[in-house]
């Protein structure tokens, strides 16, 4: 079975900060791996994915996320966040490409 | 393109009583999943659809809920006899094929969710 976790329930930060969510996965094989966003009164929407090859995937609105294998993780990145970034982000794992399992989200909140 | 568009957005119920939600999934989108989602959890797989299939309704709670798809397109989440457990926000996704047709592509498109308040 696989699983997620994020360890951190809510982030906060200044605008123009760089920030780091964090994400550990735990499954028997090699996962696809997934991070979607949630705005306020608005569907999760992908973010970013990886499925092998570089590490380092990118995102849509400069999002970036960090496989690594030896530490199970898969934690996204964001070198100057924006009050419009405050959302909760979800990071979600699969085996097969077909049931996704999320973890519980972290909400991040940027102070201006 | 429309997105996926589901209903009612708000429910309140007494215990006991059955509530029918439904999602109409992106044109084209040959997979169908329904996820609850309670308050400040992530979003919790109950069933998913190929087509009109049930592929893997191994986390829904059989007793009270059920889902249907019947001609492939839209679906209905039923769930009898509410709980207060039952209280989150149901949300419905599609997804289509990735390549050769056999496996979703990952990316998943949700609707905005319907939130049930059992009382």
């Amino acid at each position: 079975a696989q699983s997620v976790t994020q360890p951190d329930a809510r982030v906060t930060v200044s605008e123009g900060a760089s920030l780091q969510l964090r994400c550990k996965y735990s499954s028997s094989v090699t996962p696809y791996l997934f991070w979607y966003v949630q705005y306020p009164r608005q569907g999760l929407q992908l973010l970013l994915k990886y499925y092998s090859g570089d590490p380092v995937v990118q995102g849509v609105n400069g999002f970036e996320a960090e496989f690594s294998k030896s530490n199970s993780s898969f934690h996204l990145r964001k070198a100057s966040v924006h009050w419009s970034d405050s959302a909760v982000y979800f990071c979600a794992v699969s085996i097969d490409n077909n049931r996704i399992f999320f973890g519980d989200g972290t909400q991040l909140v940027v102070k201006p | 393109e429309a997105g996926v568009t589901q209903s009612p957005r708000y429910a309140v119920l007494q215990e006991g009583q059955a509530v029918s939600f439904w999602c109409d999934p992106i044109s084209g989108h040959d997979t169908l999943y329904w996820y609850q989602q309670p308050r400040d959890q992530g979003p919790q797989l109950l069933v998913y659809f190929r087509d009109e299939a049930v592929i893997d309704n191994s986390q829904l709670p059989s007793d009270r809920f059920s889902a249907v798809r019947p001609k492939g397109t839209n679906s209905t989440l039923k769930i009898q006899s509410a709980k207060q457990g039952d209280t989150a926000t149901y949300l419905c996704a599609s997804s289509f094929p990735g390549l050769g047709g056999h496996t979703n592509t990952g990316q998943l498109y949700f609707g905005e969710g319907s939130k049930l308040t059992v009382l």
